[in-house]
């Protein structure tokens, strides 16, 4: 079984520039976590997705935040014009809802290893 | 607003000592899920145990333990013969309930870094 993976696993780009990272969860995982993690702190929710739906977002999300998950598989969030302050780890969870019939242990997230991102 | 507080920045101790973490909570909810997560220098995330608001029994998983206490709204995990590869930073975290009623993102302390001497 194939835990959550993230890609790339660190990323170096100019203040301006747009960067894409994604996420790929647990296979049977209806329910898709990103979030922040800045030094010294823990990680803070961004939003999230139950199958394809984007159900929540987080205030942190500005505009220049864009996340998706067109088949409710993998997902990718976009910044677009970057700034200094974006640069953090990017973590992704999955979960089970506990809504999917015959399952245990729903809510329990699980985390990839993230994604580094420095501005510059 | 839901909130998690864990006191303790940073913790020493050295090898085959017992050691605490302390976590205390904040929610309005009376359904609610608490957690403890690893991190280890790696970076990722490792989760460790799920506790339900309505089930007040501690629980031990070998060197693991966890004391959930609702009267004082705190949920701390001993490490029992703490060895070097526990040192990590060490997270508490509460899950919130949507509008819907399901809960879901999780709402972490800012995490406690353990270190084992050996």
């Amino acid at each position: 079984d194939t835990g959550v993976s993230q890609n790339p696993r660190h990323k170096i780009t100019k203040r301006g520039q747009n960067v894409t990272f994604r996420c790929d969860p647990i296979s049977e995982h209806n329910r898709l976590y990103w979030y922040r993690q800045t030094l010294g702190q823990g990680p803070e929710f961004l939003t999230y997705f139950q199958n394809e739906a984007q159900l929540e977002k987080s205030r942190l999300l500005s505009d220049r935040f864009s996340a998706e998950r067109p088949k409710g598989s993998f997902s990718t969030l976009e910044i677009q014009r970057t700034e200094q302050g974006d640069s953090a780890m990017y973590l992704c969870a999955s979960s089970l809802s506990p809504q999917t019939s015959g399952r245990a242990r729903p809510y329990e997230q699980y985390f990839g290893p993230g994604t580094r991102l420095t501005v510059t | 607003a839901q909130k998690v507080t864990q006191a303790q920045t940073e913790i020493s101790v050295v090898e085959k000592e017992d050691v605490t973490l302390d976590c205390v909570y904040e929610t309005r909810d009376t359904t609610y899920y608490l957690f403890w997560y690893k991190q280890p220098p790696s970076g990722e995330l490792v989760f460790l145990i799920r506790r339900n608001s309505f089930d007040e029994q501690n629980e031990i998983s070998g060197r693991y333990s966890w004391n959930f206490q609702k009267s004082t709204s705190s949920f701390n995990f001993t490490i029992t013969a703490s060895q070097v590869v526990d040192s990590a930073v060490y997270f508490c975290a509460l899950s919130e309930r949507n509008s819907g009623g399901s809960n879901y993102k999780l709402t972490f302390g800012k995490g406690t870094l353990l270190t084992v001497n050996p």
